[in-house]
């Protein structure tokens, strides 16, 4: 089946420096993905929709120059986040449609951010 | 605007025991559905979804979940839980019909005691 593959599974950075996570789209093309962000003991919050080929959208209230994202093919999106504080620490989790827009979501195994 | 509430955050129950995890939704447009469950520290896994037809649907490993309309519910039962299904589940709802932008509930951690 559809597999989306994030990586690094976790990270440890210290604050002011930047990380990249990257989501792949293993055996289809990917023309949009989903970055959501999740907080310890709470749900997921989107946080923008990855577009190839062009600019990311961003949801409400997510500072677009502090994740930066990157999707410069049909099988992979970078989520930069850029100068991280310890209140950037989160879980990270990347999904992508394997069709059409009623085809099933899949979830990359997230990246556990923890910045010191 | 659509909101999606999981009235319980924990549902301890044992083995071979019944379970309904409990999932309400507000939204003033027609909406799709869907049950994810998440083991620690992985992704999530596409449980079961509703996108029209029947209003009960069923999983492979014998969830199942209905939609009702008029008390805007999405409820998830399983009349036989076993230990491996302790997990964090989580109901949501698309925002329109783009249904990779997802509206998650705060989720439900299932614990199946021996």
């Amino acid at each position: 089946g559809a597999v989306v593959s994030q990586h690094p599974s976790r990270v440890i950075c210290k604050s002011g420096t930047s990380v990249k996570i990257e989501c792949r789209s293993l055996d289809f093309q990917a023309t949009t993905m989903f970055w959501y962000r999740q907080f310890p003991k709470q749900s997921l919050m989107l946080m923008a929709t990855s577009n190839e080929g062009s600019k990311a959208t961003y949801e409400q209230g997510v500072e677009k120059d502090k994740f930066l994202i990157n999707h410069a093919s049909l099988t992979l999106s970078t989520l930069t986040v850029t100068s991280a504080h310890p209140e950037d620490s989160s879980f990270y989790i990347c999904s992508a449609h394997a069709g059409g827009g009623n085809s099933p979501l899949h979830f990359g195994n997230g990246t556990r951010l923890t910045v010191t | 605007a659509q909101s999606v509430t999981q009235l319980d955050s924990q549902v301890p129950v044992f083995e071979e025991a019944p379970v309904e995890l409990r999932c309400n939704y507000s939204s003033s447009v027609s909406v799709y559905l869907f049950w994810y469950v998440q083991y620690p520290n992985q992704g999530l896994q596409l449980l079961l979804k509703y996108l029209s037809g029947s209003t009960l649907v069923e999983s492979i490993n014998g969830f199942e979940a209905e939609f009702n309309k008029s008390q805007t519910s999405f409820h998830l039962r399983k009349p036989s839980v076993h230990i491996s299904d302790t997990a964090e589940y989580f109901c949501a709802v698309s925002k329109g019909s783009n249904t990779g932008k997802l509206i998650f509930g705060q989720g439900t951690t299932l614990q199946v005691k021996p």
